[in-house]
């Protein structure tokens, strides 16, 4: 069965501070995708990988794929306290099912 | 604003009960995808629906289903509710069906069953 493993699944991090979230799968896969979530709040869509080796920045924040490791990353730089959020990672298959990470929770301290 | 509605806001029921979730698709879009997020299970996807007819299937139970309307939006009916289904429901569409396509969600129903 298909495995989407985040980590960390919680991050306290220092205002200024660089930081990358994991996101692992056990299948084949060349679609991944990036949420954040506020508390109470819906997905909102980061990025979207499309195929090995994408790279996408959107400010502060960076996603890569690497689909022959099964990882995608997102990198945060400079992190500022907005950023706080939990981060999501999905996996696309074929059938257009979606599997969702644990999701990684993030709190960001001046 | 990702354009996707989703009535009601919340909804309180009792065990055993049946209720219908109501999802708009952004204008356009021709898929719409329905989530449950609950504390023990995440983030699971549910059912797929385009333009009208079934596309793909996940974690759904037999005691829910969808559909969509000629007018695009959709309907999830979720019947002999147990306290366990007590989640945030999602609605996300997109403009295609197929596995490129970026999803919108909408801002969601939660669902507290008693």
């Amino acid at each position: 069965e298909l495995k989407v493993e985040q980590n960390p699944l919680f991050l306290s991090m220092q205002e200024g501070k660089n930081y990358t979230i994991y996101c692992n799968y056990s299948t084949t896969s060349d679609r991944l995708y990036w949420y954040r979530q506020d508390p109470g709040k819906s997905l909102e869509s980061l990025f979207v990988l499309l195929s090995n080796g994408a790279v996408k920045q959107e400010g502060r924040l960076m996603a890569s794929l690497d689909t022959k490791a099964r990882l995608s990353t997102l990198h945060i730089t400079a992190a500022v306290h907005d950023l706080s959020a939990t981060y999501f990672c999905a996996v696309g298959l074929n059938n257009n099912d979606m599997r969702f990470g644990a999701g990684t929770r993030l709190t960001v301290k001046p | 604003d990702s354009g996707v509605t989703q009535t009601p806001k919340h909804l309180i029921t009792a065990t055993g009960q049946r209720v219908t979730l109501r999802c708009s698709p952004r204008s356009g879009d021709l898929s719409v995808y329905w989530y449950q997020q609950s504390l023990d299970q995440g983030l699971q996807f549910l059912i797929q629906y385009y333009n009208g007819e079934e596309r793909a299937k996940g974690n759904i139970l037999e005691r829910f289903s969808a559909q969509q309307f000629p007018d695009l939006h959709s309907e999830l009916n979720l019947s002999s509710l147990e306290l366990g289904d007590s989640a945030l429901y999602f609605c996300a569409s997109s403009f295609g069906q197929g596995i490129y396509n970026e999803q919108f969600f909408g801002p969601g129903t939660r669902l507290t069953v008693l």
